[in-house]
C-alpha cells in the first residue's frame, strides 16, 4: 500500500512565525504535492514537484515555499504564518506517466492565532 | 476562477436511495476525470474514474456517466449506505499536469 505520512495532524502556531510541514512517501513516486482545502473552496494546489530540487507554483504559492531535497520527502515552508493561512494542508504524491492517481496524507490541521 | 464546478454543496440521501452528484469543466484539453472520497479526519482517496474515451464507468454501487459533448460528468451512488457519508470531490486534469478539484459534496446518508 502506498504510503503519505504528514509530520503533524494538528498545528498551533502565532502570526509571524516560520512553519514548517512535512511530508514524507515510501513508493519512489516521482511527483509530489501541496494542497490545502477550505470549506467551499475544495483542494487548491499550492506547489508541486516533479523531481528532486524542482518546484512549480500551482495556483495559491503566495506566501508559500517548498523544498524537495529528497526524492521522499516534501517539505512546505510558512515563511511568516498569517491568520488567513489556518487551513487543512493536504500532500500527494504519484508517480510519473500515464498513471494518474494521486495519493493523499491524512493533513495537517493548522491554526495561526 | 474554477477550472471544475461541483454541485450540489450539499446532499442528503435516505439508505437505499441514488446519490448524485455533478460536475461542469471548459477546458477540452482535460482527459481525466476521477473522484475522490474523504472521510473526517483522513486525506482524500480514489473513488472512481473516467477517461473521456468512454461514457460510462460503473464500479460495484459506483458509476460515472461522462458526456463529452456537454462537458459534464457525474457520479451516480446506486443503494447509498450509511457509510458512504463523507465528502466527495471531482477533478480533472491533463496528463503529466496539475490537477483541478471541484468544490466537493458533503454527502450524508440517513438510516
Amino acid at each position: 500500500d502506498v504510503k503519505v505520512t504528514q509530520s503533524s495532524r494538528y498545528l498551533v502556531k502565532r502570526t509571524g512565525e516560520k512553519v514548517f510541514l512535512e511530508c514524507v512517501q515510501d513508493m519512489d513516486h516521482e511527483n509530489m504535492f501541496w494542497y490545502r482545502q477550505d470549506p467551499g473552496l475544495g483542494l487548491r494546489l499550492i506547489y508541486f514537484s516533479y523531481d528532486v530540487k524542482m518546484k512549480e507554483k500551482g495556483d495559491i504559492p503566495e506566501g508559500y515555499s517548498v523544498s524537495r531535497e529528497k526524492k521522499e520527502r516534501f517539505s512546505l515552508i510558512l515563511e511568516s504564518a498569517s491568520t488567513n493561512q489556518t487551513s487543512m494542508y493536504l500532500c500527494a504524491s504519484k508517480v510519473g506517466g500515464p498513471q494518474e492517481t494521486q495519493y493523499f496524507g491524512p493533513g495537517t490541521r493548522l491554526l495561526v492565532l | 476562477q474554477q477550472q471544475v464546478k461541483q454541485s450540489p454543496q450539499s446532499l442528503i440521501v435516505q439508505k437505499g436511495g441514488i446519490s448524485i452528484i455533478n460536475c461542469a469543466y471548459e477546458n477540452t484539453a482535460f482527459d481525466y476525470f476521477p473522484w475522490y472520497q474523504q472521510f473526517p479526519g483522513k486525506g482524500p482517496a480514489l473513488l472512481i474514474a473516467i477517461r473521456p474515451d468512454v461514457s460510462e464507468k460503473k464500479e460495484g454501487r459506483f458509476t460515472i456517466s461522462f458526456n463529452k459533448s456537454a462537458k459534464q460528468f457525474s457520479l451516480h451512488i446506486m443503494d447509498s449506505q450509511p457509510g458512504d457519508s463523507a465528502t466527495y470531490f471531482c477533478a480533472a486534469s491533463v496528463p503529466g499536469n496539475q490537477f483541478y478539484f471541484g468544490t466537493g459534496t458533503s454527502l450524508t446518508v440517513i438510516p
